[in-house]
């Protein structure tokens, strides 16, 4: 079945930097690829998505890369703020159930 | 718009015991997921509905089971309760089954003593 990596699991930036975060999938035939942000209390809520059709996709501070050869994808959130700091998770899919890395606890430091 | 609706939002069961979770998706969504959270994890995929029949279960064992009603709220059963099965249980909803963003609830806590 289909594995999901995720990378680093804490990430500490300054306020204003970027923030990247790295996953790696192991099916190829997965083809969906959302983005969770999870706050403290709260269910994970999306951020942003890709299909496998797409190499990146922005929106606002965030984008979303894909490479489908190398089965890997990134988020990347830049001018980070107090607001991003959160547990970032991503995901694969290929139809039904949704496949989740273990999750990125990100801290915005002032 | 109300989104995804979870009851109760907190249990606490003991051993050997049964509980029945709750779902309201948002509305005009058709498809029902439900994810178990452990501290730490991310959600891990337990069974999706669409349309009242079953369309995808994970690796679990037959003490977990769910349903959907004509109205697409669904239900979470699981009998037997093990320590092992304290975790958040998540909702998730989406318009139909094939690749649709799938929108969470906040989930019930669930504590087993």
């Amino acid at each position: 079945g289909e594995n999901v990596e995720q990378h680093p699991s804490t990430l500490s930036v300054q306020e204003g930097d970027s923030a990247v975060i790295k996953c790696t999938y192991s099916d190829s035939a997965s083809n969906y690829f959302p983005w969770y942000k999870q706050e403290l209390g709260k269910g994970p809520q999306l951020i942003i998505d890709i299909r496998s059709n797409v190499g990146e996709k922005k929106d606002q501070r965030i984008a979303v890369t894909l490479n489908k050869t190398a089965k890997h994808f990134s988020l990347h959130i830049t001018e980070t703020q107090p607001e991003d700091s959160a547990v970032y998770f991503c995901a694969a899919s290929k139809g039904d159930k949704i496949i989740f890395g273990k999750g990125t606890r990100l801290h915005i430091l002032p | 718009d109300a989104g995804v609706t979870q009851s109760p939002t907190h249990l606490i069961k003991t051993r050997g015991q049964h509980v029945t979770l709750r779902c309201s998706p948002i509305s005009g969504h058709k498809s029902v997921s439900w994810y178990q959270q452990v501290l730490g994890q991310g959600p891990q995929f337990i069974f999706q509905y669409y349309e009242k029949e079953e369309r995808g279960r994970g690796n679990f064992p037959d003490r977990f089971s769910a349903r959907q009603f004509p109205n697409y709220s669904s239900e979470l059963n699981v009998n037997a309760l093990l320590l092992g099965d304290s975790a958040l249980y998540l909702c998730a909803s989406s318009l139909d089954r094939a690749n649709q963003p799938q929108h969470f609830g906040d989930g019930t806590r669930l504590s087993i003593l």
